[in-house]
């Protein structure tokens, strides 16, 4: 059974960029979550997706945007960088409709410049 | 909006000592309660969670306690040893939805050999 993988691991962009952050969920797990998490913070909810869509969405401007896959993969786009969108971003799956244990992959961090 | 506030930021014990982490929540519908450790440059995991249903729920040293009245929920490890060294996050979800989770905002505890 492989866990949650993302890729890239590192990135540095540029102010007004735009970056994809990729997440390969649990095997049988169909529901992918994504979180922020600022240096000292605790993650934050940036939204979900079940089986193709998008299920809830927490407090983000919609230049954040994101997909989920047949295979329930899942993409994080995000346009426009700002300075603060500098952060660990964090993809986690669980089974269900969100209703298992939440398994969070390694993240990727995003330095914008 | 929905809120979970953690204390203390930070905590220093000496080995063999106990270690009290405390959150409380705003969302009155919260019936799901996890915590999570995350070590330096890895990923937050599960150590415990608490459903609403139950007020207390223990493994091994770790044992988390839950009042509902008070939306006051506490995270205790007896027996502290220098590998507990981490960040801790307590969180709050509906159990409908364990992926959408309100974070706390962390607790860095460190175990004095």
């Amino acid at each position: 059974e492989t866990g949650v993988t993302q890729s890239p691991t590192h990135l540095i962009k540029t102010r007004g960029q735009q970056v994809t952050l990729r997440c390969s969920s649990q095997s049988g797990h169909n529901t992918v979550s994504w979180y922020q998490q600022a240096l000292g913070q605790g993650p934050q909810f940036i939204f979900q997706y079940y089986r193709e869509e998008e299920n809830g969405r927490g407090n983000f401007p919609p230049r954040f945007s994101g997909l989920q896959f047949p295979n329930y993969s899942s993409e994080l786009n995000v346009n426009a960088l700002e300075l603060d969108d500098s952060a660990l971003y964090l993809c986690a799956s669980s089974s269900g409709r969100g209703t298992g244990e939440l398994f969070f992959g390694e993240g990727s961090r995003l330095t914008v410049l | 909006g929905e809120n979970v506030e953690q204390h203390p930021s930070t905590l220093s014990v000496q080995e063999g000592d106990s270690a009290v982490i405390k959150c409380t929540y705003s969302d009155s519908a919260s019936n799901y309660f996890p915590w999570y450790k995350q070590e330096l440059g890895k990923r937050p995991q599960l150590i415990i969670d608490i459903r609403s249903n139950v007020g207390e729920k223990k493994d091994q040293r770790i044992a988390v306690t839950l009042n509902k009245t008070a939306k006051h929920f506490s995270l205790h490890i007896t027996e502290t040893q220098p590998e507990d060294s981490a960040v801790y996050f307590c969180a709050a979800s509906r159990a409908s939805n364990t992926g959408k989770l309100i974070f706390g905002q962390g607790t860095t505890l460190q175990v004095k050999p």
